[in-house]
């Protein structure tokens, strides 16, 4: 019964390709979030999507495209992947308002290496 | 700019040595999360802070919020070597985390 859960757990593949990258959570929550970490372990948010929408994009090139089919699910596509691509991507989930702690919950991450 | 600065970056202790690693944060943030992190691993929510003032202890981590100064502290009182991992803050402005701490206990 993982709280949120990611697959594929490891993804090789060679520079130019399309990949995604699925993420679920099973925690009722109505906010997911995309981070990348890249090799020096810095994490810097991607995307933010609460009901299915869209509320936090940062500078992401937009080969990176994220979908919320539903608020259970997020997912991350990647266009012509590029070396510096190469991270762990880290999927979350949380609560969203003033009220509550909004504490965010992460999926096990995806480490992604491009060649 | 916006920024998350937390020191030392690397801490090296003896085991059952106090220390407190800091969190500085340049916007205002009104809640400071806590995570650890342990090699190829994810991220483990340690503490929510969600008020200026806040304490909040868990076994030897104790951490603390003074959102005027905007500084997070996380102490760790006698250290052990279980507790060796890497330690970040986040603040809830864009959710930027800070830079991490690692930290090895020595035996």
């Amino acid at each position: 019964d993982t709280a949120v859960s990611q697959t594929p757990k490891y993804l090789v593949t060679q520079m130019g390709n399309d990949k995604s990258i699925k993420c679920e959570q099973n925690l009722g929550h109505d906010t997911m979030y995309w981070y990348k970490q890249d090799s020096k372990k810095f994490l810097k948010i991607m995307f933010s999507y609460n009901n299915k929408e869209l509320i936090i994009n940062e500078t992401v090139p937009n080969r990176f495209s994220p979908k919320s089919p539903d608020k259970a699910h997020l997912n991350l596509h990647i266009n012509s992947l590029e070396l510096g691509d190469s991270a762990v991507y880290f999927c979350a989930s949380s609560s969203f308002g003033t009220s509550g702690s909004n504490e965010q919950f992460f999926g096990p991450g995806t480490r992604l290496t491009v060649l | 700019e916006l920024k998350v600065e937390q020191n030392p970056l690397f801490l090296s202790m003896q085991e059952g040595k106090n220390y407190t690693i800091y969190c500085n944060y340049s916007t205002t943030s009104d809640r400071l999360y806590w995570y650890r992190q342990d090699p190829g691993k994810s991220l483990e929510s340690l503490f929510v802070l969600l008020s200026n003032g806040a304490v909040k202890q868990e076994g030897r981590l104790m951490a603390s919020l003074d959102t005027k100064a905007r500084l997070s502290t996380l102490h760790i009182t006698a250290a052990v070597h279980d507790l060796s991992a890497t330690y970040f803050c986040q603040g809830t402005y864009k959710y930027i985390f800070g830079t991490g701490t690692r930290l090895k206990v020595l035996a």
